[in-house]
């Protein structure tokens, strides 16, 4: 499975755009994007997953570029409870084992 | 919505002790994971499974086994119980995909520690 590049934090404004970065360049053409993410204390929550096409479901948005070498996990109206530790993975065709990076600490703040 | 449960939430055991960790899913879905998570360690799998009665090693399964009696419960059992084991225990279930890896959904998992 290729590896994944994170910044280690950042912060957003409660109400503004959140929008995290993750970097892939190592992808395989049959590898998907999966977002998890894990708020203190809790286990992973599954956000949203893409192969090529941009995603939006009712959590977030997840746009991909076109050489699929990164993508962006985009939280549109960022609440205090969005507040947690983002992991960006990439899975190719298998049983799914999870492997998580160090993840990216989001603070959303009042 | 997928609801994965897990027995207890903090456990403290003795060193040598046996100790069983379980889980519950109510999706009917075919494969169940179990991993530990430490800090600077992130996720790893220690057995999974994708049905009823088989199981597969992660990445660490030594110390470990499980079992699977039923689609719905997978257990996690350390046979005796070390000090390196303390960590957080995170059981999920997903379904299973010819085409793509499906997302896992996870309990809230159990902090063991060991004394």
């Amino acid at each position: 499975d290729a590896k994944t590049t994170q910044p280690p934090s950042m912060d957003c404004a409660e109400g503004r755009a959140a929008n995290l970065p993750c970097n892939h360049s190592t992808i395989s053409g049959n590898e998907y994007v999966y977002w998890y993410r894990q708020i203190h204390s809790q286990g992973p929550q599954y956000i949203i997953h893409g192969l090529k096409n941009n995603e939006t479901n009712e959590m977030a948005s997840l746009i991909i570029t076109e050489d699929r070498k990164s993508s962006t996990l985009i939280l549109p109206h960022a609440t205090l409870r969005d507040t947690a530790v983002y992991y960006c993975t990439v899975l190719g065709t298998s049983y799914g084992k999870l492997t998580f990076g160090q993840g990216t600490i989001l603070t959303v703040h009042p | 919505d997928v609801k994965v449960t897990q027995s207890s939430r903090y456990l403290v055991k003795r060193t040598g002790e046996k100790v069983f960790l379980e889980c519950v899913q109510d999706m009917d879905h075919e494969n169940m994971f179990w991993y530990r998570q430490d800090p600077g360690l992130g996720l790893r799998l220690i057995y999974f499974s994708y049905d009823v009665k088989m199981k597969e090693k992660g990445d660490i399964p030594e110390g470990y086994s499980v079992s699977r009696e039923k689609k719905e419960r997978f257990s996690l059992i350390l046979e005796s119980a070390s000090t390196n084991q303390t960590s957080m225990y995170l059981c999920a279930s997903g379904s299973s995909g010819h085409h793509r890896p499906y997302e896992q959904y996870f309990g809230p998992g159990t902090r063991l520690t060991v004394t």
